[in-house]
């Protein structure tokens, strides 16, 4: 079946600029996870959803950046003012339910990530 | 805090030679590892898991790992390299704390030569 799709591929844009970064995850998928990829940092989680509520945001770098998303699906990830730091791989991964409190794992499957350079 | 390491940025093999990409970690409790590959310009690609059971994992492409409790590793292995196998490999620990999260090694490039 059809896998974690992102979109732009790639996003240039100046710094100060905002932007949105999209993933749509495997369907049926309820979990859905942002991580960053940067030359320095290696790769990072970034927030966590369970449906559409994010009860893990802990990774996120600064208020510049939010996430949402709608109808247990699509997710979009926001970075307001962009600055030179933020150029990164951002990766989005999705899994099925995870369990909480009962020791549940769910293998996450990523999507081809968006490249994102600030100028 | 739970941390995983991937000692060589790099390892290089021959075509036909077994391989082997070093991770350790450090975690308390019962460790779920894991191994991803990436190619170039794609994101990642699940190789394979342990949660628990059988300290030999197999995985995808023919790829499997050996999961030592003792060591404190995961390593990842091959018997017989392909150059198709180059790519840039992360292990990765869940953890324990968060929701399913994982913390990620910084990678190890490999190059399989003909």
């Amino acid at each position: 079946g059809a896998g974690v799709s992102q979109s732009p591929s790639n996003k240039v844009t100046e710094k100060g600029k905002d932007v949105e970064l999209r993933c749509d995850p495997i369907s049926g998928h309820t979990a859905l996870y942002w991580y960053r990829q940067s030359l320095g940092q290696g790769l990072e989680f970034l927030i966590y959803f369970q449906g559409n509520s994010a009860p893990d945001k802990s990774g996120l770098p600064s208020d510049r950046f939010s996430a949402e998303r709608t109808g247990g699906s699509v997710s979009t990830l926001t970075i307001q003012r962009t600055q030179q730091e933020d150029s990164a791989v951002y990766l989005c991964a999705s899994s099925l339910v995870f369990l909480i409190g009962q020791g549940g794992e769910e293998t996450q499957y990523f999507g081809p990530g968006t490249r994102l350079l600030v100028l | 805090a739970q941390s995983v390491a991937q000692p060589e940025d790099q390892v290089n093999v021959a075509e036909g030679n077994p391989l082997t990409v070093k991770c350790t970690y450090s975690v308390s409790g019962n460790p779920y590892l894991f191994w991803y590959v990436q190619y170039p310009n794609r994101g990642l690609q699940f190789l394979l898991k342990y949660i628990t059971g059988d300290n030999l994992v197999k995985g995808s492409y023919g790829f499997e790992a050996e999961f030592n409790k003792s060591q404190t590793s995961f390593h990842l292995k091959k018997p017989s390299a392909l150059v198709s196998d180059s790519a840039l490999y992360f292990c990765a620990v869940r953890a324990l704390e968060g929701y399913n999260k994982l913390i990620f090694g910084a990678g190890t490039r490999l190059a399989v030569h003909p």
